[in-house]
């Protein structure tokens, strides 16, 4: 398995749905999850970040940890055209785990489009 | 607050030629900066992050290399650019534990 892996989609979704995007992540990474929002020709952007069990909502965001399962999840209530983007979810590597210490690992992202 | 500033925005090099992309940063002292690659289809690549002055890791070894001459700036170079080079630059900025923040990109096509 991949440190962090995602669903590429496309996920489309019709107005006002709610999108609902997923991450897996292995035992080289560390608990705590960042979910970033990269428009088409944009850099990515910081939107979430979660670092215990159970939901975190931030307006119609809300990122869940699921650790037994090894599952991150990011809902997006009441989607809106404006949330087409990408969506990536990124841990940084544990200690002693390979990789830079510390430093972030990306999924490579879930494309999500909202139909108006 | 800190921001990056990464140029140029777009960039178009012939297969051979050089290349020097700069980030600088502002509002900070002693960042991690980190430089990262996305290609087309693909995920977001770390190339090189830097702790200090004078201090580059390379995560990948390839046609790229990586300096740091002053505390806010870093500086992503090659000296012959391959194809393979083209994608999407980005420069980050550690802003708090793991929280990145990262600069608007440099979009390299390599011809």
């Amino acid at each position: 398995q991949k440190e962090v892996e995602q669903n590429s989609g496309p996920l489309s979704v019709p107005e006002g749905a709610i999108a609902s995007l997923n991450c897996t992540y292995s035992d080289r990474v560390s608990q705590s999850f960042f979910w970033y929002r990269q428009y088409s020709g944009k850099s990515p952007e910081l939107i979430m970040s979660i670092y215990s069990n159970g939901d975190k909502e931030d307006g119609r965001f809300t990122a869940q940890l699921n650790k037994a399962s090894q599952y991150v999840s990011l809902l997006i209530r009441d989607s809106q055209p404006s949330d087409s983007a990408t969506y990536l979810c990124a841990a940084p590597f544990l200690v002693g785990y390979g990789g830079s210490q510390g430093n972030l690992i990306f999924g490579k992202g879930t494309k999500l489009s909202v139909k108006p | 607050s800190q921001t990056i500033h990464q140029w140029p925005a777009t960039l178009v090099q012939p297969v051979g030629s050089p290349l020097s992309l700069e980030c600088t940063v502002e509002g900070t002292s002693n960042p991690n900066l980190y430089w990262y690659r996305q290609a087309a289809g693909r995920g977001l690549q770390l190339l090189f992050y830097s702790v200090g002055i004078g201090q580059i890791s390379s995560e990948v070894p390839q046609n790229l290399s990586a300096s740091r001459p002053q505390d806010r700036q870093f500086i992503l170079s090659s000296k012959k650019l391959l194809l393979s080079d083209s994608g999407f630059y980005l420069c980050a900025l550690n802003i708090a534990k793991n929280i990145q923040y990262f600069g608007a990109g440099t979009r390299l096509s390599v011809l």
